[in-house]
C-alpha cells in the first residue's frame, strides 16, 4: 500500500472544478512541502502539472493549482475541459531519500 | 528542448538480466540528477532509483535493490538501469526522469520524462 493516498477516481462536468486529494499515511513521507502533481494520458508520458505543492511550471494552464491542509495535498483544476481527462498521480518523497507516489486518481469529464 | 530516449528493453526470462540505456539531449547532462520509474500494465507509477548529477550518490526501491544498479556515463549523457535476477514483477513500462538539480537529495520533483521502454519478464 502507497504511503499516499488518493482516491481511485473523480469526475466533473465541461466548466466545473474538481479537486484532487493526496493524504501522507505514513510518517516518513518528509517535508510534506514537497509533493508534486503529474498528468498522464493513456498510452503517453506523465507530465509535471504542480511541484512543491503550489507551484505551477511555465506552460501549465493556470487553470491547474496545488494546495495543502496538514498531511494532505489537493490538485484543484477549474474550468474542467474534455483534455483534463486523465490520470493524476502524486509524488513526495521518504526520509530515507527515496521517492513515492500515490495510486492515482482517474479523472472522467462527463 | 528536453530529450530523454530510453532504450534496451524486451522479453527476458526469470531469473535473467537486461540492461536499459536513457540518452538525453537539450540539457547539460552532468548538470542534474535522474531516475527511473515503472509502471506495471494497468497499474500506478513506481519510482525505483535515483542518481546524482556526479553518479557518486544512488538510491534504490527496496523492491529492486540488490538486484538493480543504476549508473550515469556524463561524457555520453546518458543514464543506465542495469537489472539482474529479473521477477514477473518487474514487467513494467520504465521511464527516465530528469530531476530539476544536481543534488539528488534535493530533487523534490522529476521535471521532464522520457516515453518509456516496455520490460517483459515471462517464460
Amino acid at each position: 500500500q502507497s504511503a499516499l493516498t488518493q482516491p481511485a477516481s473523480v469526475s466533473g462536468s465541461p466548466g466545473q472544478s474538481i479537486t484532487i486529494s493526496c493524504t501522507a499515511t505514513s510518517s516518513d513521507v518528509g517535508g510534506y512541502n514537497y509533493v508534486s502533481w503529474y498528468q498522464q494520458h493513456p498510452g503517453k508520458a506523465p507530465k509535471l502539472m504542480i511541484y512543491d505543492v503550489i507551484q505551477r511550471p511555465s506552460g501549465v494552464s493556470n487553470r491547474f493549482s496545488g494546495s495543502k491542509s496538514g498531511n494532505t495535498a489537493s490538485l484543484t483544476i477549474s474550468g474542467l475541459q474534455a483534455e483534463d481527462e486523465a490520470d493524476y498521480y502524486c509524488s513526495s518523497y521518504r526520509s530515507s531519500g527515496t521517492r513515492v507516489f500515490g495510486g492515482g486518481t482517474k479523472l472522467t469529464v462527463l | 528542448e528536453v530529450q530523454l530516449l530510453e532504450s534496451g528493453g524486451g522479453l527476458v526470462q526469470p531469473g535473467g538480466s537486461l540492461r536499459l540505456s536513457c540518452a538525453a539531449s537539450g540539457f547539460t547532462f552532468s548538470s542534474y540528477a535522474m531516475s527511473w520509474v515503472r509502471q506495471a500494465p494497468g497499474k500506478g507509477l513506481e519510482w525505483v532509483s535515483g542518481i546524482s548529477g556526479s553518479g557518486g550518490s544512488a538510491y534504490y526501491a527496496d523492491s529492486v535493490k540488490g538486484r538493480f544498479t543504476i549508473s550515469r556515463d556524463n561524457s555520453k549523457n546518458t543514464v543506465y538501469l542495469q537489472m539482474n535476477s529479473l521477477r514477473a514483477e518487474d514487467t513494467a513500462l520504465y521511464y527516465c526522469a530528469k530531476h530539476p538539480s544536481y543534488y539528488y537529495d534535493s530533487s523534490t520533483f522529476f521535471d521532464y520524462w522520457g516515453q518509456g521502454t516496455l520490460v517483459t519478464v515471462s517464460s
